[in-house]
């Protein structure tokens, strides 16, 4: 049973433009969502993260947008660029060992 | 502040083999975490450790074990090798208590 479910599975976007991608979540019981940008070869870095008590979180070009009644998250990346081009994952976790639960990824292209 | 290291990068072992791959955490982080990541798939939690014990494991069998030792450093060992076991594992740090968890650069792994 996949738990968080991402998509699209790949997307392309002009520099400049906006990147969404979309999460959603089935364990109520999850109150942690954070997401990771990974480049080829190396491991998930950290972007930002969000809790389930509001509904927006902004740092710098990177948004995330929750939704608890639809059990959503996303990733807003404004103004796109050539080096945003990576694996974005979203994760999610709740409970006493904090394990995290990823979806499969999106593999995001930005073009110059 | 150091951050998370992984040793060694790459490995290649035959079916059969056994493997350990080694963690050191992040400075002053005492909770590890291993996930495995297969090729074009999300990281998935292999187990955790905290206080030098297993704090909550994943859908692995039981030839996947780990050490947590007292400078908080781990290792994960792998028995039995299986071609299936082709893939990246990453060790990520945290605090006890909090959700953030910080990735290594992960140690490939194929299995031929």
């Amino acid at each position: 049973q996949q738990q968080v479910k991402q998509s699209p599975q790949s997307l392309i976007v002009q520099k400049g433009g906006i990147s969404i991608i979309n999460c959603a979540y089935e364990n109520t019981a999850f109150d942690y969502f954070p997401w990771y940008q990974q480049f080829p070869g190396k491991g998930p870095a950290l972007l930002i993260a969000i809790r389930p008590d509001v509904s927006e979180k902004k740092e710098g070009r990177f948004t995330i947008s929750f939704n608890k009644s639809a059990k959503q998250f996303s990733l807003h990346i404004m103004d796109s660029q050539p080096g945003d081009s990576a694996t974005y994952f979203c994760a999610a976790s709740g409970g006493s060992n904090y394990k995290l639960t990823f979806g499969k990824g999106t593999l995001l292209t930005v073009n110059p | 502040e150091t951050g998370v290291t992984q040793s060694p990068t790459h490995l290649i072992k035959t079916r059969g083999q056994q493997v350990t791959l080694r963690c050191s955490s992040q400075s002053g982080h005492n909770t590890v975490s291993w996930y495995q990541q297969a090729l074009g798939q999300g990281p998935q939690f292999i187990f955790q450790y905290y206080r030098e014990e297993e704090n909550g494991r994943g859908n692995f069998p039981p030839r996947f074990s780990g050490l947590q030792f007292p400078n908080y450093s781990s290792e994960l060992n792998v028995n039995a090798l299986e071609l299936d076991d082709s893939a990246l594992y990453l060790c990520a740090s945290s605090l006890a208590g909090e959700d953030t968890q910080y990735f290594g650069p992960g140690t490939r792994l194929t299995v031929l």
